[in-house]
């Protein structure tokens, strides 16, 4: 149980181009979903929170013109990544957060996607 | 503002022994959450184990157990048993319970751990 999925797990595109990631929870509902940046051999920085029908909360310095969060449905947030640069290249990972009988906010993660900017 | 410190940036272990990664974090908070999630070479984050600070009991997973000090703010990670399977990047992670619905991850710059055949 607790299963998150992303797709596409790899994509190349070309400079100024936009990318789509997408982010479901496949066997339960996530309250909310939230998008994570990794460079190599360091940490999951935080980008964005995102609710189910609201505007996506985002962290300090994340561009959110650049970074486009839309979570359409308890399953299903999209990262769109647009007018991309080489600079933007990275790993990028969603969570999805699950209500346990604790109340512990669990966050379970998708496998990630690399994005590779040419 | 919470901080979370992994003060082992790499260790190794020998296959069947014991190892322990270290922990600290820092808040003012007296309900919160503290995670470790391990990332292999694949690079999936994966849950190893959780604890609630209200409970004084450690968690335990199988060979995974923690040794959690509230008063000194250490959350330890215990591995008995060590499996090569257990290769991988070890994240401490630190959760505030907010009622108003914020509640994100503090993350640990990590400890990678390699284990020794």
């Amino acid at each position: 149980g607790a299963v998150v999925s992303q797709h596409p797990s790899w994509v190349i595109c070309k400079s100024g181009t936009s990318v789509k990631i997408e982010c479901r929870s496949l066997d339960f509902q996530a309250t909310t979903m939230f998008w994570y940046r990794q460079f190599p051999k360091q940490s999951l920085m935080l980008m964005a929170t995102s609710n189910e029908g609201s505007k996506a909360t985002y962290e300090q310095g994340v561009e959110k013109d650049k970074f486009l969060i839309n979570h359409a449905s308890l399953t299903l947030s999209t990262l769109t990544v647009t007018s991309a640069h080489p600079e933007d290249s990275s790993f990028y990972i969603c969570s999805a957060t699950l209500r346990s009988s604790g109340r512990t906010y669990t966050q379970y993660f998708g496998p990630g996607t690399r994005l590779t900017v040419l | 503002a919470q901080t979370v410190t992994q003060s082992q940036p790499e260790m190794s272990v020998q296959e069947a022994e014991t190892v322990t990664l270290s922990c600290t974090y820092d808040t003012s908070e007296n309900n919160y959450y503290l995670f470790w999630y391990k990332q292999p070479p694949s690079r999936q984050m994966i849950l190893v184990i959780r604890q609630e600070a209200y409970k004084q009991q450690n968690a335990t997973e199988n060979r995974f157990s923690v040794n959690f000090q509230k008063a000194a703010k250490s959350f330890s990670l215990k591995i008995s048993d060590s499996q090569l399977g257990d290769t991988a990047m070890y994240f401490c992670a630190f959760m505030k319970h907010a009622t108003s619905g914020t509640y994100k991850y503090i993350f640990g710059t990590g400890t990678r751990l390699k284990v020794l055949a």
